[in-house]
């Protein structure tokens, strides 16, 4: 299974972009990077994800280095709303017909006023 | 477009009860379902692999025969969680991979989670 690492905590001013930072150094080269949030007593919330292209949407911007070996989301303009934790997740191994996330630990990303 | 539900949200019970939880694709068809828990200030652990018309797929770890997973249509799955204790106190989340889609990939959308306290 592809394995990610992600910093555990960060911190962002209100307004300030926000850089979070993943590294995937074991991705294969069809597999995908998707990326989820978690507010606090909430499931998980679809960001975005990517295979080898940048891409951009209504929420953020998702970089993917050339070799893949790591990624990084951006929220332009971090509100106090984005305050949650940031999962980075490459999808794991094929069982039952279909692959499986694997978690990692997330980062912790706190907007301040 | 891909909204996921889970009933109830909360749920507390008495110890040797079972409790069933659902999760509902709302808006598509969901041939599979993942079953995960998380404890507090702990990541999601995938529980088990739900496709709809067949058994389960457990982790490892994970009792089977606690843990009764049922996926009877293409948007709807439930976890029953069978003669509780307060160590199945958790949240409870699900997920379903919409094969609708047409670009190929795997994404999954995460209903709300169910907390369940056992007492």
């Amino acid at each position: 299974d592809a394995k990610t690492t992600q910093p555990p905590s960060m911190d962002c001013a209100e307004g300030r972009a926000a850089n979070l930072p993943c590294n995937h150094s074991t991705i294969s080269g069809n597999e995908y990077v998707y990326w989820y949030r978690q507010i606090h007593s909430q499931g998980p919330q679809y960001i975005i994800h990517g295979l080898k292209n940048n891409e951009t949407n209504e929420m953020a911007s998702l970089i993917i280095t050339e070799d893949r070996k790591s990624s990084t989301l951006i929220l332009p303009h971090a509100t106090l709303r984005d305050t949650a934790v940031y999962y980075c997740i490459v999808r794991g191994r094929f069982t039952s017909g279909t692959y499986k996330y694997i978690f990692g630990t997330g980062t912790r990303l706190k907007v301040l006023a | 477009g891909a909204v996921v539900s889970q009933h109830p949200s909360r749920v507390i019970c008495k110890s040797g009860t079972s409790v069933k939880i659902e999760c509902r694709s709302l808006d598509f068809q969901a041939t599979t379902m993942f079953w995960y828990r998380q404890f507090p200030k702990q990541s999601l652990m995938l529980m088990a692999t739900s496709n709809e018309g067949s058994k389960a797929t457990y982790e490892q770890g994970v009792e089977k025969d606690k843990f009764l997973i049922n996926h009877a249509s293409l948007t709807l799955s439930t976890l029953t969680v069978t003669s509780a204790h307060p160590e199945d106190s958790s949240f409870y989340i699900c997920s379903a991979r919409d094969y609708g889609r047409t670009e190929v990939t795997d994404t999954q959308y995460f209903g709300p989670g169910t907390r369940l306290t056992v007492l």
